[in-house]
């Protein structure tokens, strides 16, 4: 069964370094999203992506944050300059349409860790 | 009022119980409800859709309350392995694939 994967699962960084999660979608799918749980809390929603472009993101997601889609397969989070506030587990996600049922798989998730 | 609401619980049930879980929601434009399961530090996965009309699947029904923007899950014979975190999940009532998640509800299944 087709998955979306993520690495690293486990990335622990000081505080103002930049750090890039790495998703790889599944293959047909078209449309990609980020989203993070801190420990203990709801999964929020970052940001969402289509045809190369950023479709919606949330307030979280400031000039800190970017995605990228730098090939066929890949799809990046990075954060320029990381807080102690960005520990959380990041989760990709991808469909394979915009519907108003859509299933979006989600990755395993990389947990980050700044100190 | 927070966007998706769910009581946390936990909730310990013997093997075999019937379990519910509620769930409430603020935004009467959203589109699309769904409840997704996630084990202790995985990811979310879909555990079903929740249409207008009802919807069954196996042990599991799920309703839909438009008129008091109530969500609900209803576990029938409880097994261990249903033991998890139960989430509500609603569309953005602006962006159908903006997820809006409750904060889960915690189920122990016990033998």
């Amino acid at each position: 069964e087709p998955e979306v994967t993520q690495t690293p699962s486990h990335q622990v960084t000081q505080m103002g370094q930049e750090v890039i999660l790495r998703c790889v979608p599944i293959s047909n799918h078209l449309y990609f999203y980020w989203y993070r749980q801190i420990l203990g809390q709801k999964v929020e929603f970052l940001v969402s992506f289509y045809n190369n472009e950023i479709s919606e993101k949330s307030e979280i997601f400031d000039d800190q944050f970017s995605v990228e889609r730098p090939d066929g397969s890949n799809f990046t989070l990075k954060i320029r300059s990381t807080k102690l506030e960005d520990s959380a587990m990041y989760f990709c996600a991808s469909s394979e349409r915009l519907a108003l049922y859509n299933e979006q798989f989600f990755g395993p998730g990389t947990r980050l860790t700044v100190l | 009022r927070k966007e998706v609401e769910q009581d946390p619980g936990p909730f310990n049930v013997p093997e075999g119980a019937t379990v519910a879980f509620n769930c409430t929601y603020s935004n009467s434009a959203s589109q699309s409800f769904f409840w997704y399961r996630q084990d202790c530090r995985k990811e979310p996965k879909l555990l079903m859709s929740v249409y207008s009309s009802g919807n069954e699947d196996g042990r599991f029904t799920a309703q839909l309350n438009r008129a008091s923007q109530y969500i609900s899950l209803l576990i029938r014979d409880s097994k261990l392995s249903d033991s998890a975190t139960y989430l509500c999940v609603v569309s953005s009532p602006t962006n159908t694939d903006k997820l809006i998640f409750g904060t889960g509800t915690r189920l122990q299944v016990f033998p």
